[in-house]
């Protein structure tokens, strides 16, 4: 089992807007719109950020926002802030009930 | 609050096992699903697998299967991953995660603080 496609770095300027995208074949986003992102800073735990293609967790800045267009999923920070810089990675559910994560990505604020 | 609490760092040699505990609070630890996952030193996530501690089904990782094996303990509220035949590549941090409350998708919302297994010789 293939982990989702990610960019592996993505850099914009603070108040730009970036977007992460994360693809993969149809089984590996299961029919389903349980498409989950995750922030990670060095030595820390992951952090969600988007659940379900496009909602946010309580507490998390509506700077961010998440959506899907078939196969491919997208995580976009606008406004972006040095606090955005860390590795994010996307999760979904497959068709055979296991989960996969993506490759991850790099973002890193000039 | 919803916590997740991981025993602590281990160290093994090759060929011998590992059992990481995680203990869990501020929900109801039979209604959402444990995932277990690996992070090698720079490297990324990688979804080893899930029990549903209702019932105790587990789903494996078809890379783990055979070498893992999540259990839970639902009286004391404590998911357990069971890592065999030890091998270098191994050496990583083990999260364990649990849904988000209130969501339908049952993706890690939550996780431990992580656990650092270091297998050498």
């Amino acid at each position: 089992q293939s982990a989702l496609t990610q960019p592996a770095s993505v850099s914009g300027s603070p108040g730009q807007s970036i977007t992460i995208s994360c693809t993969g074949p149809t089984r590996d986003f299961g029919g389903y719109n349980y498409v989950s992102w995750y922030q990670q800073h060095p030595g820390k735990a992951p952090k969600l950020v988007i659940y379900e293609v496009s909602n946010r967790p309580s507490g998390v800045s509506n700077r961010f926002s998440g959506s899907k267009s078939g196969n491919t999923a997208s995580l976009t920070i606008s406004g972006l802030q040095a606090e955005d810089e860390a590795d994010y990675y996307c999760s979904s559910y497959t068709d055979t009930s296991t989960c996969v994560f993506g490759t991850g990505t790099r973002i890193t604020v000039l | 609050e919803v916590q997740l609490v991981q025993s602590g760092a281990e160290v093994r040699r090759p060929g011998t096992t590992v059992k990481i505990s995680c203990k869990v609070s501020g929900y109801t630890f039979s209604d959402h699903y444990m995932h277990w996952v690996q992070q090698a030193a720079g490297g990324g996530l990688e979804w080893m697998g899930l029990i549903d501690p209702q019932d105790g089904e587990t789903i494996y990782a078809e890379k783990f299967q055979g070498r893992v094996t999540i259990t839970a303990d639902t009286s004391r509220e404590i998911g357990y991953m069971e890592l065999r035949r030890l091998r270098s590549e191994d050496t990583a941090v083990y999260y364990c995660g649990t849904a988000l409350l209130g969501a339908d998708s049952s993706l890690p919302g939550y996780w431990g603080q992580g656990t650092l297994v270091t297998v050498s010789s």
